[in-house]
């Protein structure tokens, strides 16, 4: 049984670029959650989908936005690009509502330069 | 307001016991989780506790719950190098979807 599956696992892209990371989620789970983690930090929420709508969305600008499709996975895509916004995504995915926890993926390494 | 908080280091010697720390603000909050996180890899549940529970044991990890201090605390019996890694306490707000980590304790184990 394949667990979270992300995808880059690692990005470089130059600043104003535009990015897509790309998620599936556990098999049986319905619910993707993405989280970005800067270096020694914990992970910070960026929003929530269900059901194919995002239904909770954390502290960060417009410039991050995702979409969740009808088999589940979810892509997050992240427009004019940041040197801040260098960091891990940790994408998670869960079973509606839950509060069983979260399965991880390995995560997407992007580097902006 | 929505804050977790965590000490930053834990040194143990092998064959010891761990105990990590961690305290939150939101009285709500319906579930306490301990992940694990390996260097260069995701986050990995190791176990939750629901917020009418005082205390959950699983094999070699203990978690105890203090509501009134809002206190959380895991325990890891017989530590191994093998437990070496990033310890993030979360917690799930009621009300809401999304879960609130701490910054996360690095526990080395000393052999």
């Amino acid at each position: 049984d394949a667990g979270v599956t992300q995808s880059p696992t690692h990005l470089i892209k130059t600043r104003g670029q535009q990015v897509t990371l790309r998620c599936s989620p556990k098999s049986g789970h319905d619910t993707v959650s993405w989280y970005q983690q800067a270096l020694g930090q914990g992970p910070q929420f960026i929003f929530q989908y269900y059901e194919e709508e995002e239904r909770q969305r954390g502290n960060f600008p417009d410039r991050f936005s995702g979409h969740q499709f009808p088999n589940y996975s979810s892509e997050l895509n992240v427009n004019a690009l940041l040197l801040g916004d260098s960091a891990l995504y940790l994408c998670a995915s869960s079973l509606g509502g839950t509060g069983e926890g979260y399965t991880f993926g390995s995560g997407t390494r992007l580097t902006v330069v | 307001g929505e804050d977790v908080e965590q000490s930053l280091f834990l040194s143990v010697r092998e064959g010891d016991s761990s105990v990590i720390n961690c305290t939150y603000t939101d009285s709500s909050s319906t579930y306490l989780y301990w992940y694990k996180q390996e260097p260069g890899a995701g986050l990995q549940l190791l176990t939750y506790i629901f917020s009418n529970m005082d205390m959950k044991q699983d094999q070699r990890l203990t978690v105890l719950l203090n509501k009134k201090d809002k206190h959380l605390s895991l325990r890891i019996a017989d530590t191994q190098t093998g437990d070496s890694a990033i310890y993030f306490c979360a917690e799930k707000v009621t009300g809401g979807f999304k879960t609130i980590f701490g910054a996360g304790t690095r526990l080395f184990v000393k052999a």
